[in-house]
């Protein structure tokens, strides 16, 4: 089986412009949720999806936005690129975002680079 | 504030050395936590996890961790490593009432022959 895929696997864009990252979640699974990884730090939590609502997000500004599509794939936004949005965007999946249990499956990930 | 503390940063053994990676949490409520590995070059892939039951949990690749409630740790331990094992480990937590997995700042394993 497929596993969950990003596209692209790298980006370099200037300060100022715009990016946007796409995700396919494990066939099956409803939930994608999106991290950023700063070097030498673990991933931190951006967004989270089901059924193309937004469920919860994290301490990041107005510039990030996402969505959801009807068949569970997701974009994540980034306006007005700044140097320190240089870092790896993760994205995961699982069946549901709530329940005992619940394992999120991490993919690739895209390497963003804004110089 | 919701926290996770993973104590060593960067750690070298020499293979079939004995391994324990610290975590330890602060979180309200009751916890779901787990062990990622990402490999050089691989994506985040999941070792273990716990959610209730015996706290001692058993993953792949011979790795087992230790849920021990009252001290709010979940150590990584594995009796005998090898150099394939080298590694950056993450210890995440989430809430039954939360879906955001909490990461730590990782560990850098590395296993020398």
């Amino acid at each position: 089986d497929a596993g969950v895929t990003q596209s692209p696997t790298h980006l370099i864009k200037t300060r100022g412009q715009q990016v946007t990252l796409r995700c396919s979640p494990i066939s099956g699974h409803k939930s994608v949720s999106w991290y950023q990884q700063v070097l030498g730090q673990g991933p931190q939590f951006i967004f989270q999806y089901y059924e193309k609502e937004e469920r919860g997000r994290g301490n990041f500004p107005d510039r990030f936005s996402a969505r959801q599509f009807p068949n569970y794939s997701s974009e994540l936004n980034v306006n007005a690129l700044l140097l320190g949005d240089s870092a790896l965007y993760l994205c995961a999946s699982s069946l549901a975002p709530e329940g005992v249990g619940e394992t999120q499956y991490f993919g690739p990930g895209t390497r963003l680079l804004v110089l | 504030a919701q926290s996770v503390s993973q104590h060593n940063h960067h750690v070298i053994l020499s293979e079939a050395a004995s391994l324990e990676l610290g975590c330890n949490y602060s979180y309200g409520g009751t916890v779901n936590l787990f062990w990622y590995v990402q490999y050089p070059g691989q994506h985040l892939q999941l070792l273990l996890k716990y959610f209730s039951g015996d706290p001692l949990v058993k993953g792949i690749k011979g790795f087992e961790a230790e849920f021990i409630k009252s001290k709010f740790s979940f150590n990584l331990r594995k009796p005998s490593v090898q150099w394939s094992d080298t590694a950056e480990y993450f210890c995440a937590v989430n809430s039954n009432s939360g879906y955001a997995l909490n990461f730590g700042k990782g560990t850098s394993l590395l296993v020398t022959p």
